[in-house]
């Protein structure tokens, strides 16, 4: 059973626009998230992540939001550019600091110009 | 620094043959890490080595596979048999702090097993 999803397979979003990608996970144990990015051709990198006691973590034009009770994170993009067109995994573990995340199966953007 | 290094980067194989995947993690690292992605599956950790001895290899689905680390600079994933589900790209990421955020990974072995 996934414990991550990301339900989105792609999504398309104009230049300029925000692009909104989401990720839902079931266990309530989780505590840090992550967000990597994956450029075709070439492995993930890590892109912003946020704790538990935070409900927002900001990084240029990337935000990521964290609702707990709803166990939901979503990582904005604004304003999107056509470089921002990738895979963009969201990932969850129960501790800071550790290597053993679960990772959803990855939304592909596309940001068209 | 020429990141992390994997070969081969793509890999064509019938099922039942052996196939061995290579890494070479950036220069001073300590921890090294194994992971598959698959569509219905996402990114899933298969192994982790830190001074190069295997700390969590829970991941491994099966004996079929099997990851070494005989030195700082080398580490092999190997399937032996192969079977089609196995298809799926291979990569290998390396860290100096072993944590998932200060990873880095190579640009994957995308195997396909007929």
């Amino acid at each position: 059973d996934q414990q991550v999803k990301q339900n989105s397979p792609s999504l398309s979003v104009q230049e300029g626009r925000i692009s909104i990608l989401n990720c839902d996970y079931t266990n309530s144990m989780f505590d840090y998230f992550l967000w990597y990015k994956k450029y075709p051709a070439e492995g993930p990198t890590f892109l912003i992540s946020i704790s538990s006691i935070k409900d927002k973590n900001e990084d240029g034009r990337f935000t990521v939001f964290l609702n707990k009770s709803a166990k939901h994170l979503s990582l904005h993009i604004v304003p999107s550019q056509p470089g921002d067109s990738a895979v963009y995994f969201c990932a969850a573990s129960p501790s800071s600091g550790t290597y053993k995340y679960i990772f959803g199966t990855g939304t592909r953007l596309k940001v068209l110009a | 620094d020429a990141g992390v290094i994997q070969s081969p980067r793509h890999e064509v194989t019938e099922m039942g043959q052996e196939v061995t995947l290579r890494c070479k993690p950036i220069s001073g690292h300590n921890s090294l890490f194994w992971y598959r992605q698959t569509m219905m599956r996402g990114l899933e950790l298969l192994i982790y080595f830190n001074n190069n001895v295997p700390i969590d290899d829970s991941g491994m689905p099966e004996d079929r596979f099997s990851a070494k680390m005989p030195n700082a600079s080398f580490s092999t994933l190997k399937i032996q048999p192969s079977e089609p589900r196995d298809s799926a790209v291979y990569f290998c990421a390396s860290s100096l702090a072993g944590t998932a955020d200060t990873q880095y990974f190579g640009p994957g072995t995308r195997l396909t097993v007929l």
